[in-house]
């Protein structure tokens, strides 16, 4: 089956302690990408990722890393989280441009 | 900052009713998708629009893309309540960076 896998799906954890967020998929795409979701605020682009080796800021990366050394995976790295960084995170893949973006199913946040 | 103005953030109508959602820029996307979310999942890729003003139907369901690229509408005909959700629509700009607009959540009342 077709999909993009997040672990974990949810996570609680304090200030300061290094956590990573991993996505996955196996539909062979080029392009990946994370989101993170708030109320009022709507989803905002965080990092995303043309190729293998190839990333790229989106609107909102500070306080962010990512690195994609295979094409089928695409973690998320927070290394000092702050509670401003509570929050439902997507990750999403799609074939070239991100024309078709296949979502995962959400890790949920929260930073105490 | 690509910005994407998505209107109305909130719909309540019968079922039976016609809708139109609307999301306008003043910049200029490659493409433009709209996704629709349930609680709790993921977005889910309703539609892909490229050319200037094209227009896609999904059964009760029509995209239109404005003829500059800016711009994009989501009508649909005689809303049921499985109609109910989060529409969200997404422009892809320079560098195939994305924009997302605020959402409209969409109720059905049978």
């Amino acid at each position: 089956e077709a999909q993009v896998t997040q672990n974990p799906r949810y996570l609680i954890t304090v200030t300061g302690k290094k956590l990573t967020v991993t996505c996955s998929q196996n539909m062979n795409h080029e392009y990946m990408s994370w989101y993170r979701q708030d109320p009022g605020l709507g989803l905002r682009q965080i990092y995303y990722s043309m190729n293998v080796e190839v990333t790229d800021k989106g609107d909102v990366p500070e306080g962010y890393k990512v690195s994609r050394k295979e094409k089928r995976n695409f973690p998320l790295i927070l290394e000092s989280p702050s509670p401003n960084q509570t929050s439902l995170y997507f990750c999403a893949s799609s074939p070239y441009a991100p024309n078709e973006q296949f979502f995962g199913p959400g890790t949920r946040l929260t930073v105490l | 900052t690509q910005l994407l103005e998505q209107s109305p953030q909130f719909l309540s109508i019968q079922e039976g009713e016609n809708l139109t959602v609307y999301c306008n820029s003043s910049s200029v996307f490659s493409s433009l998708q709209w996704y629709r979310q349930e609680p709790g999942e993921g977005p889910v890729l309703l539609v892909t629009v490229v050319t200037g003003g094209e227009v896609k139907k999904l059964k009760r369901l029509t995209f239109q893309f404005g003829d500059a690229r800016k711009d994009s509408s989501l009508h649909i005909t005689a809303a049921q309540p499985g109609d109910t959700g989060l529409y969200l629509c997404a422009g892809a700009g320079g560098y195939q960076k994305v924009t997302f607009g605020i959402g409209t959540k969409l109720q059905v009342i049978p």
